[in-house]
């Protein structure tokens, strides 16, 4: 079972809809979790931390599910310039330091 | 400004050569990791480390090879024993308490074997 697990996608969406991303993760020592998101050839950038109590930025919400191993990210009123991949992202602490496993990403693209 | 460079952008290697990639970071931060990607894929951890002259092997250190001598930098050598090593190369930092425990990325090293 991978560490981190995504649904490859894409989701194709129209603009203005809302999108609901999910991931599940392995390691119940896991301490931080993450959404990235990512533009073709670029680097990943934090989109969101993601707190126990779920947290909201703007169009965003991202909630954890820690019993489940589980983590959303919704987006609402979907923009054409969302079209991205989105990368979950979790943080654990092993024996040789914090480590940062990602997903592989779940494409969103969103039209006219 | 504050962030984390790597170098060069995009490189061209000859098989049966080794090439290192630059990272260099002035964030303070103790934790830097090495990851690629390959078209279409998910980020693979290669190498992470917590603090000065440690490190760990990640995922796929099979043909990696890196060094932590200072904090601010974390270089990764691609071997000639890496078999398949075209892709891109993304280099990440973060702090280890509970602050601030999210990671920057560079802008990333497109390396193609010719």
């Amino acid at each position: 079972r991978k560490e981190v697990e995504q649904d490859p996608g894409p989701f194709n969406v129209p603009e203005g809809a809302t999108v609901a991303f999910n991931c599940t993760y392995s390691n119940s020592a896991s301490q931080s979790f993450f959404w990235y998101r990512q533009d073709c050839r670029k680097e990943p950038k934090l989109l969101m931390s993601v707190y126990s109590s779920g947290n909201e930025d703007g169009r965003f919400t991202a909630q954890l599910n820690r019993a489940s191993q589980y983590i959303s990210l919704l987006i609402r009123d979907s923009k054409l310039s969302d079209s991205a991949t989105y990368l979950c992202v979790v943080k654990a602490l092993t024996g040789g330091g914090n480590k940062l496993t990602f997903g592989t990403g779940t494409q969103l693209k969103v039209e006219l | 400004d504050g962030g984390i460079t790597q170098s060069p952008k995009y490189l061209f290697r000859k098989e049966g050569q080794n090439v290192t990639l630059s990272c260099e970071q002035n964030l303070n931060h103790d934790a830097m990791y090495w990851y690629r990607q390959d078209p279409g894929q998910g980020l693979r951890l290669i190498y992470y480390s917590q603090i000065v002259n440690d490190f760990q092997k990640g995922d796929i250190a099979e043909g990696y090879s890196v060094s932590r001598e200072k904090k601010e930098s974390f270089p990764l050598t691609v071997t000639s024993a890496q078999k398949n090593p075209t892709a891109f190369y993304l280099c990440a930092s973060s702090g280890t308490g509970d602050q601030h425990p999210e990671a920057f990325f560079g802008q990333g090293t497109r390396l193609t074997v010719v």
